[in-house]
């Protein structure tokens, strides 16, 4: 299995829902990441877990709260959003850094087109 | 900081042809990693080809091959025989050795005339 399987593809919400993306990988990566991307910009980095431990996160506001339950589940917990939100969420994972063959490289799922109303 | 700059907005390239897509970055560290990731209408970012800056040897994957100028801190793509399939945003990325934040240049739009 080498694929990062994002759900929802899609999700509309109004500004006082809660609502949460999910992302799980099978490739025994140690590190996941979101990302966000608006149109026709490269993807942000927001948060990323390593061993399933919050090691970086991009001073994103608190409305957004990444969970990593397991090594291979991610979620991002949304709660309050605001319109300039929406965009699209890609979930990434990779190997851990160091120098084996892959390190580094990310594996990204196909995302989650988030509209906040 | 690290930077990435990839100079051309969009870029055309008839069917079967070949094209360069460039990219420059900036940089202290000597151990690193670039990457071309290429990003198609249905948004799912895909590996094209990686580069580990302690290599000489230019990498390639099939149609893709890159040339890795690491004094000029240069790293271009060629996409030889071009076909529909390749059009896409294409971005160029920055890592460094033991570290997780991907730097991505602006992105390089490429169209595929038939």
């Amino acid at each position: 299995d080498t694929e990062v399987t994002q759900t929802p593809k899609h999700l509309v919400m109004g500004m006082t829902n809660k609502k949460s993306l999910k992302c799980e990988q099978h490739m025994g990566h140690r590190a996941m990441y979101w990302y966000k991307q608006k149109a026709k910009k490269p993807p942000e980095l927001m948060f990323v877990y390593s061993y399933e431990k919050l090691s970086i996160n991009e001073s994103v506001p608190s409305r957004f709260s990444p969970e990593c339950p397991n090594s291979s589940l991610l979620n991002l917990h949304l709660h309050a959003l605001q319109p300039e939100d929406s965009a699209l969420y890609l979930c990434a994972s990779s190997r851990p850094t160091g120098g084996s063959s892959g390190a580094n490289v990310l594996t990204f799922g196909a995302g989650s087109r988030l509209t906040v109303l | 900081a690290q930077t990435v700059t990839q100079s051309q907005p969009e870029m055309s390239v008839q069917e079967a042809e070949t094209v360069t897509l460039s990219c420059t970055y900036d940089t202290s560290e000597s151990d690193y990693y670039l990457f071309w990731y290429k990003q198609p209408p249905s948004r799912q970012m895909i590996l094209v080809i990686r580069q580990e800056a302690y290599k000489q040897q230019n990498a390639t994957e099939n149609r893709f091959s890159v040339n890795f100028q690491k004094a000029a801190k240069s790293f271009s793509l060629k996409i030889s025989d071009s076909q529909l399939g390749d059009a896409a945003m294409y971005f160029c990325a920055y890592i460094r050795e033991s570290y997780q934040k991907v730097t991505f240049g602006i992105g390089t739009k490429l169209q595929v005339i038939p």
